[in-house]
């Protein structure tokens, strides 16, 4: 059962790059790591994917070692609606469709 | 383009009563999950389907069953509401299965009295 282990809460300053990682010891050949972020009664909203290596987008950046049992996202220059609590998704690595949440980090970014 | 919609949003329910929540997305995709988020925790897979036809349990599945009605639809039964199952369900949808990349509803609060 490929469990994730996060930070419980992080604090930064607007303008700071944030970096969030995740351990999952037991990742699956077959996984894919998942980040989302989650804002107050709201349901969770996928920020980046990937298996290995690094992968870029619009908002944030995922860096994945070669032995794939951590990964870090990276938020560049947060800013106050970057307040929110961040999980990581990995896969069952048995059942394919079964993923479970970590308790997520809390973000919380200070003007 | 409503992607992933939960009803109802709110519900109040007495201990021993039933309910059903549903959920319906417009994405055509094949895999749905049912997720439980107690207060200050993470989400919980408590039933998900792989395919129209087909579900199976999650984490923590007891107390609940589920139906995959269609492509579009899943929904979620309380056959006798207990006061731990207050939580706020969420559902979410995905193409494809094995990748975990997740849309979800907007959640529906339930409170068990």
């Amino acid at each position: 059962l490929a469990k994730t282990t996060q930070p419980i809460s992080m604090d930064s300053y607007e303008g700071q790059e944030v970096n969030i990682t995740c351990s999952h010891n037991n990742i699956a050949t077959n996984d894919y790591i998942t980040w989302y972020q989650q804002f107050p009664s709201q349901g969770p909203r996928f920020i980046i994917q990937g298996y290995k290596t690094k992968v870029t987008n619009e908002v944030a950046s995922l860096f994945i070692p070669a032995d794939r049992k951590s990964s870090t996202l990276s938020l560049p220059r947060v800013s106050l609606s970057d307040t929110a609590v961040y999980y990581c998704l990995v896969g069952d690595g048995y059942n394919f469709n079964k993923f479970y949440f970590g308790s997520g980090t809390k973000l919380n970014v200070k003007p | 383009n409503a992607g992933v919609t939960q009803t109802p949003k709110f519900q109040v329910l007495k201990t021993g009563q039933s309910m059903t929540l549903q959920c319906a997305q417009d994405m055509n995709h094949n895999s749905m999950y049912w997720y439980r988020q107690d207060p200050g925790m993470g989400l919980r897979l408590i039933y998900y389907s792989a395919s129209e036809g087909t579900t199976d349990k999650g984490e923590v599945p007891n107390g609940y069953n589920v139906s995959r009605l269609n492509k579009r639809e899943f929904s979620l039964r309380l056959e006798s509401a207990a006061p731990s199952q207050t939580s706020v369900y969420f559902c979410a949808s995905s193409e494809r299965g094995d990748t975990g990349e997740l849309f979800f509803g907007e959640g529906s609060r339930l409170t068990v009295l």
